[in-house]
């Protein structure tokens, strides 16, 4: 079975660019999750979609991001404009349900330069 | 506020010395606990977790954590590291009866493995 994929793994941008990151989560799984690693903080939670509907984004920092997960299957977060303060490891996770356990991506890392 | 304290950033132990990586968590009640582990390149894994029950929990690689609701404390534990524990550690948590996907992490611990 393959796990959760994260496209891509590692990606620099300048300050004001817009960059896409996607995440494909393990066929069959309608839970999924977005969250990001600042340098030198925990991980924190970003967004939760079940299918193609968000369920909670009270982790999601500003509108300059936007998380979509067309169709129920991938799901793309999406930074427009990047700043400075955007650094750091998105990770992706996906389950079954609520009540099982997740699996992790590998995660993207983002650098805004 | 809920938090997830892990207070050693970084642990060096050497290769078949026991190991303790300590997580506190700040809760009114107790939540559902976790332990992932992180190694290079990797995405993170599922140790161990606890809901209820036995506060003694056993985990993959060897690894188990008790947790003890006196001290709000979920500690990590294995008896004997190998080389190839060396990876970064994380407790998680989550409110009672909350969305499991939903974690509150620690900060992490970073081990590394001595020869």
């Amino acid at each position: 079975e393959a796990g959760v994929t994260q496209f891509p793994s590692h990606s620099v941008i300048e300050k004001g660019q817009t960059v896409t990151l996607r995440c494909d989560p393990i066929s069959g799984h309608d839970n999924l999750y977005w969250y990001r690693r600042v340098m030198g903080k925990e991980i924190k939670f970003l967004l939760h979609f079940v299918k193609e509907s968000k369920q909670d984004e009270s982790g999601m920092p500003n509108n300059r991001f936007l998380a979509e997960r067309t169709g129920g299957t991938y799901s793309t977060l999406k930074v427009q404009p990047a700043e400075l303060e955007d650094s750091g490891v998105y990770f992706c996770a996906s389950s079954r349900d609520t009540e099982e356990k997740l699996f992790f991506g590998s995660g993207t890392q983002l650098s805004v330069l | 506020a809920q938090s997830v304290t892990q207070p050693d950033i970084h642990i060096t132990v050497s290769e078949g010395a026991s190991l303790e990586l300590r997580c506190n968590y700040s809760y009114g009640a107790t939540p559902y606990l976790f332990w992932y582990v992180q190694s290079p390149g990797q995405g993170l894994q599922l140790l161990l977790k606890y809901f209820s029950g036995d506060t003694l929990v056993q985990g993959i690689k060897g690894f188990e954590a008790e947790f003890k609701r006196s001290q709000s404390s979920f500690n990590l534990r294995k008896p004997s590291v190998h080389w190839s524990d060396a990876a970064e550690y994380f407790c998680a948590v989550v409110p009672l009866a909350g969305n499991t996907g939903k974690l509150i992490f620690g900060q992490g611990t970073t081990l590394q493995v001595k020869p």
